[in-house]
C-alpha cells in the first residue's frame, strides 16, 4: 500500500532539537489528518485539513505545529518537544464528499518517534 | 458525544478459530462505521466499513453487519490464520464526519 506515504520512519530526537514529520497522499484526496497513537490510549485526533485549510485543532500544544502547502503534502513540525510526546504519528487522507457523505481515511505507515 | 467501545484484549486463538471481536457504538443520527487493522509495526489499514443500517462489510474473510437496533458492529471470522494477529480497532463517523476509535483489541493467533 503506497497511497499514503510518511517519512521518516523512525526519529530520535532531543528535547532542544527541530524536526519535521513528512506525508504525502497519492490518492487525490483533499483532506489530511494528523493523529498521536501512544501506548494504552486511544488515537487521538491532532489537526485536520481541507482543501489546504486547517479546520481543526484539537488543542494540540504550540510545540507541534502542523503545515499544509498543498493538498498532497502535510508536514509537522516539531520543537522543544517532552519525552511524554514519544508516540507512533499516523497521517491519513480522505476525499471529502460533503457534509453527507461517508469520509473514508487512509492511513500513512506512521513516524516512530522517540524524545530523549 | 459520540463513542465506540470495543471488548477488551488480548484475545488469543488456534489457527482456524471462530473469531468474533465486539463493538457497540453511541451516536446521535446516523453514524458510518469501520474496522480497521493494525499489523506491528505498520499504520492503520481499512478493513471494512458499513454505511447504513443492516450493511454487512466484508474483505479477506472478515464480516461485521451494521445493527442499529442493537447499536453494533461485531467483526467475525470463520477461520482465522496466524497472519490474522494484529490489533483491531472499531471506529465510527459522524455527523461532524470525525473518526472515533475504539481502544483496540489486541488479537494472537497461535499456530
Amino acid at each position: 500500500e503506497t497511497g499514503v506515504t510518511q517519512t521518516p520512519r523512525h526519529l530520535v530526537m532531543g528535547m532542544t532539537n527541530k524536526k519535521s514529520l513528512k506525508c504525502e497522499q497519492h490518492l487525490g484526496h483533499n483532506a489530511m489528518y494528523w493523529y498521536k497513537q501512544s501506548a494504552k490510549k486511544p488515537l487521538e485526533l491532532m489537526f485536520v485539513y481541507s482543501l489546504e485549510e486547517r479546520v481543526e485543532n484539537n488543542s494540540v500544544p504550540s510545540r507541534f505545529s502542523p503545515e499544509c502547502p498543498n493538498s498532497s503534502h502535510l508536514f509537522l513540525h516539531l520543537h522543544t518537544l517532552q519525552p511524554e510526546d514519544s508516540a507512533l504519528y499516523l497521517c491519513a487522507s480522505s476525499l471529502k464528499t460533503g457534509p453527507y457523505g461517508t469520509d473514508t481515511q487512509y492511513f500513512g505507515p506512521g513516524t516512530r518517534l522517540t524524545v530523549l | 458525544g459520540d463513542s465506540v467501545t470495543q471488548m477488551e484484549g488480548p484475545v488469543t486463538l488456534s489457527e482456524e478459530a471462530f473469531l468474533t471481536i465486539n463493538c457497540t457504538y453511541t451516536a446521535t443520527g446516523y453514524p458510518s462505521l469501520f474496522w480497521y487493522v493494525q499489523y506491528p509495526g505498520e499504520g492503520l489499514q481499512l478493513l471494512l466499513k458499513a454505511t447504513k443500517a443492516d450493511d454487512k462489510g466484508s474483505n479477506k474473510g472478515f464480516e461485521a453487519t451494521y445493527r442499529k437496533e442493537t447499536t453494533s458492529f461485531h467483526l467475525e471470522k470463520g477461520s482465522v490464520q496466524v497472519s490474522d494477529s494484529a490489533v483491531y480497532f472499531c471506529a465510527l463517523q459522524g455527523g461532524a464526519q470525525k473518526l472515533v476509535f475504539g481502544q483496540g483489541t489486541r488479537l494472537t493467533i497461535n499456530p
